[in-house]
């Protein structure tokens, strides 16, 4: 069973742009996380979805957008970057979304730089 | 809400010795723990994870943690470490709001 898979891997763009990144669960998973990692913050949650519902946010400005497909894939949106939103962007799925309780498996994640 | 706090911002090791890493965690209910495992550039990888149950709980790769409740721990430990092992290590709480909150990380070396 392939993993959980995250386009582009990596992405360069500039101050004020927006950017959309992509994750694609593992099959019969229906629950994706969004997870942001810097050196300095480490990781942090941004997002769940479930059944193309939001059931929890992280605390990011409104510039962090989400959201969730039919089949279970997922999208996340930065728009008007800043510098400080460079950072390793990791998607992860669970079976069920029965809370974190159930076991979260990563994708590789998005590499996003901004000049 | 929950937290993990992991002591050790570094840890060096020789090859063949044996490893602990410590992970202390702030949950007032029952605790859904977690181990991932992150090579430099990738994403993460479980190493194992404890719901309930034997305390002693067995991973992948010969690593193993032990639950103490009376202690809000759960480390980390592998008998005999390799080379491949060097990695960063994070300790995981899960909680019934969908999210899990991560400690901050052990950078493992290993000499040889």
């Amino acid at each position: 069973k392939a993993g959980v898979t995250q386009t582009p891997r990596y992405l360069i763009k500039t101050r004020g742009q927006q950017v959309t990144l992509s994750c694609s669960p593992i099959s019969g998973h229906r629950s994706v996380s969004w997870y942001q990692q810097t050196p300095g913050q480490g990781l942090q949650f941004l997002f769940e979805y479930f059944s193309e519902t939001q059931r929890n946010k992280g605390n990011f400005p409104g510039r962090f957008s989400g959201r969730q497909f039919s089949n279970s894939r997922s999208e996340m949106n930065v728009s008007t970057l800043e510098l400080g939103d460079s950072a390793l962007y990791l998607c992860a799925s669970s079976l069920s979304g029965q809370g974190s309780t159930d076991t979260q498996y990563f994708g590789p994640g998005t590499r996003l730089t901004v000049l | 809400a929950q937290s993990v706090t992991q002591p050790d911002i570094h840890i060096t090791v020789s090859e063949g010795a044996s490893l602990e890493l410590r992970c202390n965690y702030s949950y007032g209910a029952t605790p859904y723990l977690f181990w991932y495992v992150q090579s430099p550039g990738q994403g993460l990888q479980l190493l194992l994870k404890y719901f309930s149950g034997d305390t002693l709980v067995q991973g992948i790769k010969g690593f193993e943690a032990e639950f103490k409740r009376s202690q809000s721990s759960f480390n980390l430990r592998k008998p005999s470490v390799h080379w491949s092992d060097a990695a960063e290590y994070f300790c995981a709480v899960g909680a019934s709001d969908y999210k899990l909150s991560f400690g901050a990380g052990t950078t493992v070396t290993v000499r040889a």
